[in-house]
């Protein structure tokens, strides 16, 4: 079965240190994940997207398959960080065909960045 | 291009009583969906579709209805609205295997 896990429902960091959020995913087969952000009462917008390898607003995220992660990272955390982020792992719609696809979404972590 | 649009923003409904979240998108895009986006749950696919005339049913569908007659237009109805059916609503589409895109979401309440 696909799942996504993401461990944290709310991650606390102070304004120029590192953060972390993790995820976790099962799926068989090769796995594309993604990270979206949400701020506040926003709409989601995607941050990363594994397949591109893109570094965006200082974010980082390395598909681990040995370990079956997609941690989200970024070396020095800023107040305007603060927001839900939810790691998604792509589920093709439908299934065995590739017209389109869903994304199955974990839970979410809540960072907020204090000053 | 204004994307993805969704209304109403916000909505109050009566148990019972029905209603019809609308979504439009100008980008072309075949694929649409709906998603229900809950405290702790996340968010959970309702309805998609790959193109006009073609619909499915996704993770929690009960209680959902969709249609696609138009490329653009990708509406949900809500037949007999019931409590548990408070939530955030997500609209998104995407074109083929391109990153899917979001509308700002209808924010539903059901007394």
């Amino acid at each position: 079965a696909q799942r996504v896990t993401q461990p944290e429902k709310l991650l606390s960091v102070f304004k120029g240190a590192p953060v972390e959020l993790k995820c976790n995913y099962s799926y068989s087969g090769s796995p594309e994940l993604f990270w979206y952000v949400q701020y506040s009462r926003q709409r989601l917008q995607l941050l990363l997207r594994h397949i591109s390898r893109e570094s965006i607003k200082g974010f980082t995220a390395d598909l681990n398959k040995g370990e079956t992660s997609f941690h989200l990272k970024k070396p020095f955390a800023q107040e305007e960080d603060s927001a839900m982020y939810y790691c998604a792992l792509k589920a093709f719609r439908p299934e065995n065909s590739n017209s389109g696809y869903a994304l199955n979404f974990g839970k979410g972590t809540s960072l907020l960045v204090t000053p | 291009n204004a994307g993805v649009t969704q209304t109403p923003k916000f909505q109050v409904l009566k148990t019972g009583q029905s209603m019809t979240l609308q979504c439009a998108q100008d980008m072309n895009h075949e694929y649409m969906s709906w998603y229900r986006q809950d405290p702790g749950m996340g968010l959970r696919l309702i309805h998609y579709s790959v193109g006009a005339g073609i619909t499915d049913q996704g993770e929690v569908p009960n209680g959902y209805n969709v249609s696609r007659s138009t490329t653009e237009d990708f509406p949900l109805r809500l037949l007999s609205a019931a409590p548990s059916q408070t939530s955030v609503y997500f609209c998104a589409s995407s074109s083929g295997q391109g990153p899917q895109f979001f509308g700002p979401g209808t924010r539903l309440t059901v007394l």
